[in-house]
């Protein structure tokens, strides 16, 4: 299974709301990241963690929270974006380190649109 | 700071078609290298992965060369399909231990009947 999985597919969200993207894998990968893509560009890195612990913060602002509570999950936290923030935001996990190969898994993304 | 081009941004060919997309990175200094495809509003696909040590990888009608010291690496589709439509995307990672990819800018690809 090298399936990475992201909910929800949509989000629609008003400029003073509170709302959560999820990502969840079952590979056993111990790196898992949030990247940002704009329409006809590559993807942005914003987060990496790495074994759980936030290793990588592309100074990305305060209105997005990462979150990872375990091996398996990961969360952003979303709260008082703005409409240049609508995106496609994409959940990716890989092995960490050590282990030969380090590919990396996509999941579908969430379109997030800010009003 | 590592760069990283795709050449051609927009390619069309007609249906049968053997084409080869081109990935260039300024910093030679990488780890592996890995190939995407992307349609239109979705997450990306891995398509192969090619290590620093490895000269191409092969899977089906796909195969990805790496030139690592001239900083170049394609992917060559055979007999292309109008399923092959989509955006391709290459990335480096510079080394075993660091986590980012760094994409290139994309070639989108469109098959016609």
């Amino acid at each position: 299974d090298t399936e990475v999985t992201q909910t929800p597919k949509h989000l629609v969200m008003g400029m003073t709301n509170k709302k959560s993207l999820k990502c969840e894998q079952h590979m056993g990968h111990r790196a898992m990241y949030w990247y940002k893509q704009k329409a006809k560009k590559p993807p942005e890195l914003m987060f990496v963690y790495s074994y759980e612990k936030l290793s990588i913060n592309e100074s990305v602002p305060s209105r997005f929270s990462p979150e990872c509570p375990n091996s398996s999950l990961l969360n952003l936290h979303l709260h008082a974006l703005q409409p240049e923030d609508s995106a496609l935001y994409l959940c990716a996990s890989s092995q960490y380190g050590q282990i030969e190969g380090t590919e990396a898994f996509f999941g579908q993304g969430t379109r997030l649109t800010v009003v | 700071k590592q760069e990283v081009t795709q050449i051609p941004a927009a390619l069309s060919v007609p249906e049968g078609e053997n084409l080869v997309l081109n990935c260039s990175f300024t910093d030679s200094a990488i780890y592996n290298l890995q190939w995407f495809r992307q349609d239109p509003g979705k997450g990306l696909t891995s398509l192969l992965l090619i290590q620093s040590s490895q000269r191409e990888q092969t899977s089906g009608r796909l195969n990805a060369s790496l030139d690592k010291s001239s900083g170049r690496s394609t992917l060559y589709i055979a007999a292309s399909q109008p399923g092959d439509s989509a955006t391709y995307l290459c990335a480096v990672r510079k080394s075993r231990t660091a986590s980012k990819l760094t994409f290139g800018t994309g070639t989108r690809l469109q098959v016609t009947l």
